[in-house]
């Protein structure tokens, strides 16, 4: 069955860890994005790919880091985790449909807490 | 002043009536608009999708657009507990790019 995939869903970690939080889809999409959300907040996207090799940085600035080696994945990386790095991380990934426009499909999001 | 505006809520209303959620944005370039759902502690489900003026229909749920007065709304019918989450609304602002702009969302109740 098509669909992504976010692990870990849940993370509790010490501040100054590296982590890295995975992103997978298996919907053939080209796009992906990874957005953040802190609770009844918006949703801020952080970093998007086009595709193999091509990432940006979103509207939100962020000390993260992305890759897209390979098209179904896209992990997202913190260097040095701080307690302000504590929020729910959302990973999606787009199709073209009717127009030329897209709509964009959310993973089960990882919610991250830094003590 | 924010790119996509929502009533935060909370938005109550009984089982089998008609839920009203309503979106303005501030850019009259925006091309496309979104309405997701989100329950608590869950991620964001598409539900609804709109790039031309008037109404689209799915099922129990109807979106509408209105470019000239820079809003878009979303009808649920036969509303229902289940209904009830955050929805989302979400506008493409820059066309040509990918980028959603969201709105912190409507809290909607449905109460049995």
């Amino acid at each position: 069955e098509a669909d992504i995939y976010q692990t870990p869903r849940y993370l509790v970690i010490g501040t100054g860890k590296k982590i890295t939080l995975e992103c997978s889809q298996t919907m053939g999409h080209d796009k992906m994005y990874w957005y953040q959300q802190d609770p009844g907040m918006e949703l801020h996207l952080i970093h998007y790919s086009y595709g193999v090799n091509s990432t940006e940085k979103g509207d939100l600035s962020s000390e993260s880091t992305v890759s897209r080696i390979r098209t179904e994945h896209f992990p997202l990386t913190l260097e040095s985790a701080r307690p302000s790095h504590t929020s729910q991380y959302l990973c999606a990934s787009s199709e073209l449909v009717a127009g030329g426009l897209d709509e964009q499909f959310f993973g089960p999001g990882t919610r991250l807490t830094v003590l | 002043q924010k790119e996509v505006e929502q009533n935060s809520g909370p938005l109550s209303v009984p089982e089998g009536a008609i839920a009203s959620l309503n979106c303005t944005y501030s850019d009259r370039g925006s091309q496309s608009f979104f309405w997701y759902r989100q329950y608590s502690g869950k991620s964001p489900e598409l539900i609804m999708s709109i790039y031309s003026n008037g109404d689209k229909e799915d099922g129990r749920f109807t979106a509408q657009l209105n470019k000239a007065s820079q809003y878009v709304s979303l009808l649920i019918r036969d509303s229902q507990p289940s209904d009830s989450a955050t929805y989302l609304c979400a506008v493409n602002i820059r066309p040509g790019a990918n980028n959603l702009f969201f709105g912190t969302g409507t809290r909607l109740t449905v109460i049995p």
